[in-house]
């Protein structure tokens, strides 16, 4: 298995551009999710989704849409693309979206470090 | 929703010293916990969990954490570390009955001296 793999490794991007933040697994997990990781802020939950066709707002959504139209990929887009979001992406899946107690761990990917000029 | 503090920001020890990593969170009622590890240039994995039972989780790698209710706190600990511990520690939080929403504390930086 690839696990979870992300495309682009590396991003620049101009204010105001566009871009699609690619993440796809392998493991069939119904639960996926995308974090943004700041210096001194740890990671943030952007948007997730517990299955194809459902997705869910986290933390910090603005300005990030997501979609899943099938189990394997949920990627993430910058409409307009802003300096404030420059950051490292981290896409994340589980087995389940979890129910009363659930533990399910989280695998990650291995992340797109995204500049906006 | 509930917030995970990191207290140590950076800690730098020699090998063989004993590490404990403080993570407190704001929820008041019943979590999950995890710690994950990145290593230099890795992805995030998982270190312990903890939901129910013992509160004492024992790890991969030697580490354990111990959840005290009362303190709101998940230490991570482990009695001898190497120089292969280096890495970026993260606390996790969810709530039990709507863990969709995990919660990370802003990290720690281990640096271990060989």
């Amino acid at each position: 298995n690839a696990g979870v793999t992300q495309t682009p490794k590396f991003q620049v991007l101009k204010t105001g551009q566009s871009m699609t933040l690619q993440c796809a697994q392998d493991m069939n997990h119904e639960y996926m999710s995308w974090y943004r990781q700041d210096p001194g802020m740890g990671l943030r939950l952007i948007h997730y989704s517990v299955g194809a066709g459902i997705t869910d707002q986290g933390e910090v959504p603005n300005g990030y849409n997501v979609s899943r139209s099938t189990t394997e990929d949920f990627p993430l887009r910058l409409l307009s693309a802003a300096p404030s979001q420059t950051s490292v992406y981290f896409c994340a899946s589980s087995y389940s979206s979890g129910g009363p107690r659930s533990v399910d761990e989280q695998f990650f990917g291995p992340g797109t470090r995204l500049t906006v000029l | 929703a509930q917030s995970v503090s990191q207290h140590n920001h950076h800690v730098i020890l020699s090998e063989a010293a004993s590490l404990e990593l403080g993570c407190n969170y704001s929820y008041g009622g019943t979590v999950n916990l995890f710690w994950y590890v990145q290593y230099p240039g890795q992805h995030l994995q998982l270190l312990l969990k903890y939901f129910s039972g013992d509160p004492l989780v024992k790890g991969i790698k030697g580490f354990e954490a111990e959840f005290i209710k009362s303190k709101f706190s998940f230490n991570l600990r482990k009695p001898s570390v190497q120089w292969s511990d280096t890495a970026e520690y993260f606390c996790a939080v969810n709530e039990a009955y709507n863990n969709n929403d995990m919660r990370f504390g802003a990290g720690t930086r281990l640096t271990v001296k060989p």
